[in-house]
């Protein structure tokens, strides 16, 4: 069985401070991970993946993550937030030999305060 | 690659009404999925279609909702005897092959129930 937590509901950060988004998985095998970031009113934006080889992954919007397989974590990070990067962050998992379904967290709202 | 899309993107009906929502993905997936989403929560699976063939089904969709992609491309999700609780935003998704690639989601479609 797959899963993902994502242990903060909300994260506040002031314009221009570095921002992480955390996230936990637990699968039985490797992990497929992903993040997406979603506004109000549109669907999911894919942001980023992990699937083998380097822990820090780069993605758009100068996002990145780094999975960290001893933590079976999977944090998500901006050196310098933005305003516009208010919304809700949703990290997901797929195990590697499992089924194509991907299972998501409930997301974590992020507040960047001018 | 012109997205995702969804139709309608509102809809308004009486409570023990029919509806129907059409999803076009991205041409060259073959891969499409439903997804519910209710505030404050993460996607929930709904179902899963490869080509024209419905893979997977979530354990929790009443046999009042029904889905279909007969040809392969489009598809419909259709919900019978609507209630209350089916209020939320109905998410579409498509990806190609492989557990390692990312879903693209459409912009939803809201239900409400009166």
């Amino acid at each position: 069985a797959q899963s993902v937590a994502q242990p903060e509901d909300q994260v506040n950060v002031a314009e221009g401070n570095p921002l992480t988004v955390k996230c936990t998985y637990s699968v039985s095998g490797n992990p497929y991970l992903f993040w997406y970031v979603q506004y109000p009113n549109r669907g999911l934006q894919f942001l980023l993946k992990y699937i083998t080889g380097d822990n820090l992954v780069k993605g758009s919007y100068g996002f990145e993550a780094e999975f960290n397989k001893s933590q079976t974590s999977f944090h998500l990070k901006k050196p310098s937030a933005l305003v516009s990067d208010s919304a809700l962050y949703f990290c997901a998992v797929r195990e590697t030999g499992g089924s194509y379904i991907p299972t998501f967290g409930r997301g974590t709202s992020l507040i960047v305060h001018p | 690659d012109t997205g995702v899309s969804q139709d309608p993107r509102h809809k308004i009906t009486k409570r023990g009404q029919n509806v129907t929502f059409r999803c076009d993905p991205i041409s060259e997936h073959n891969r499409l999925y439903w997804y519910r989403q209710t505030l404050g929560q993460g996607p929930e699976f709904l179902t899963y279609f490869q080509n024209e063939a419905q893979l997977e089904k979530s354990r929790l969709l009443s046999d009042r909702f029904s889905a279909e992609r007969p040809k392969g491309s489009f598809s419909t999700l259709e919900i019978q005897r609507t209630e209350q609780g089916d209020s939320a935003m109905y998410l579409c998704a498509s990806s190609s092959q492989g557990r390692n690639q990312p879903q693209h989601f459409g912009d939803g479609t809201r239900l409400s129930i009166l």
